[in-house]
């Protein structure tokens, strides 16, 4: 089973910021959270990750509490192209090769 | 180009006949699996490598094979495809030590 928890569905206007929660209250110490988004029925994109601190790169901002139980995607500027279910999804480094995908958020942007 | 490049996109086939959907990734990766997605149940791991003559199964194997004789393919092989067979299929890979992985665009198979 997934170790997180997700809103099924949001919806944003366009050029306004997306900011999506996900909860991992069981994360463990070693476990990183990455966030990947699939657009229609394409391959899943990987879009950020990390452990502990706030990280940022071109397509999305993540911020972790603290006590690292929740994080949030940010998407700055959410366009039409943006439309799409993001998955929040916790695993160790150097693990077996296995992403276990819950039910993501469906993140519609609208005009 | 960075990718992961799935054969065939799309497939129609009748039950019992042999076939094998191909992965190949450019990127030099170490772990490559395989991935089906079906409505409701999101998606699930097939098989994985961690290397060359290196696989495990996944949560969902029964029914396929695969194998690893090059690092950049992993051919997902069902030897007698059934309706329940009928999916959207994902080939993924990723480096070793890195976080993110790249996935093919998709084999939607359609068993009849």
């Amino acid at each position: 089973d997934a170790k997180t928890t997700q809103p099924p569905s949001m919806d944003c206007a366009e050029g306004r910021a997306a900011n999506l929660p996900c909860n991992h209250s069981t994360i463990s110490g070693n476990e990183y959270v990455y966030w990947y988004r699939q657009i229609h029925s394409q391959g899943p994109q990987y879009i950020i990750h990390g452990l502990k601190n706030n990280e940022t790169n071109e397509m999305a901002s993540l911020i972790i509490t603290e006590d690292r139980k929740s994080s949030t995607l940010i998407l700055p500027h959410a366009t039409l192209r943006d439309t799409a279910v993001y998955y929040c999804i916790v695993s160790i480094q150097g693990g077996s090769e296995k992403l276990v995908f819950g039910k993501g958020t469906k993140l519609t942007v609208n005009p | 180009e960075a990718q992961v490049t799935q054969n065939p996109r799309y497939l129609i086939t009748v039950t019992g006949k042999k076939l094998t959907v191909t992965c190949s990734q450019n990127m030099n990766h170490e772990y490559m699996s395989w991935y089906r997605q079906d409505p409701g149940l999101g998606l699930r791991q097939i098989y994985y490598s961690m290397n060359v003559e290196v696989t495990d199964k996944g949560d969902v194997p029964e029914g396929y094979k695969v194998s690893r004789k090059e690092k950049r393919n992993f051919p997902l092989i069902l030897e007698s495809p059934s309706p329940n067979q009928t999916s959207l299929y994902f080939c993924a890979s990723r480096a070793r030590g890195t976080l993110g992985a790249f996935f093919g665009q998709g084999t939607r198979l359609t068993v009849v």
